[in-house]
């Protein structure tokens, strides 16, 4: 099983420039997110989703957007990428109910020039 | 709002040495604890969960966690570390059912010397 898949994995943009990272799950979970983690910082909750369609701000929103078009995609978006957007990123799927953990995608490495 | 407090930033031991690991959660509530590892390279993994019951928790690859609801604190222990056990460990915490509300500590390297 695939569960959590994130493309692309590695990624240089210039400043200014826009890109969208995909998160696809294939495990039906209602739950998805992204955050970014930086050294010394651990993860923070960008953006969160409750559910196909539905989007919610996280801990650090600003400058990225999202979209929950399809259940099993939850996309992160840049629309003009900035050096202190350099991260990684992580998606992750959670399924509804209580006492259920998060799995977690491989993680996009950005960089912004 | 819930915070998640690791000490150890950077930790460095013998293979077959003890591991402790220190995690401190402020929440004025029940508590969601988790520990997550993340190889180098890879993902973050779940090694451990607590929600209620015995607050000594037993996870996977011989790794266990003690909930000591006086102290707000959830450390995370292993007897014996092995060469593998090098990684970066993660505490998290999040209230019944707070999907969203999901607060990681820092991470704390663990790198463990042949």
């Amino acid at each position: 099983n695939a569960g959590v898949t994130q493309t692309p994995k590695f990624r240089v943009l210039k400043t200014g420039q826009s890109m969208t990272l995909l998160c696809a799950q294939d495990m039906n979970h209602e739950y998805m997110y992204w955050y970014r983690q930086d050294p010394g910082m651990g993860l923070r909750l960008i953006h969160y989703s409750v559910g196909e369609g539905t989007t919610a701000k996280g801990e650090v929103p600003d400058g990225y957007n999202v979209s929950r078009l399809k259940k099993q995609n939850f996309l992160l978006g840049l629309e003009s990428a900035a050096p202190s957007q350099t991260s990684v990123y992580f998606c992750a799927a959670r399924r509804t109910g209580e006492n259920q953990p998060q799995h977690f995608g491989d993680g996009t490495r950005l960089s912004i020039l | 709002a819930q915070s998640v407090s690791q000490h150890n930033h950077h930790v460095i031991l013998s293979e077959a040495a003890s591991l402790e690991l220190g995690c401190n959660y402020s929440y004025g509530g029940t508590v969601n604890l988790f520990w997550y590892v993340q190889y180098p390279g890879q993902h973050l993994q779940l090694l451990l969960k607590y929600f209620s019951g015995d607050p000594l928790v037993k996870g996977i690859k011989g790794f266990e966690a003690e909930f000591i609801k006086s102290k707000f604190s959830f450390n995370l222990r292993k007897p014996s570390v092995q060469w593998s056990d090098t990684a970066e460990y993660f505490c998290a915490v999040a209230p019944p059912g707070g999907y969203q509300k999901v607060t990681f500590g820092t991470g704390t390297k663990l790198q463990v010397i042949p």
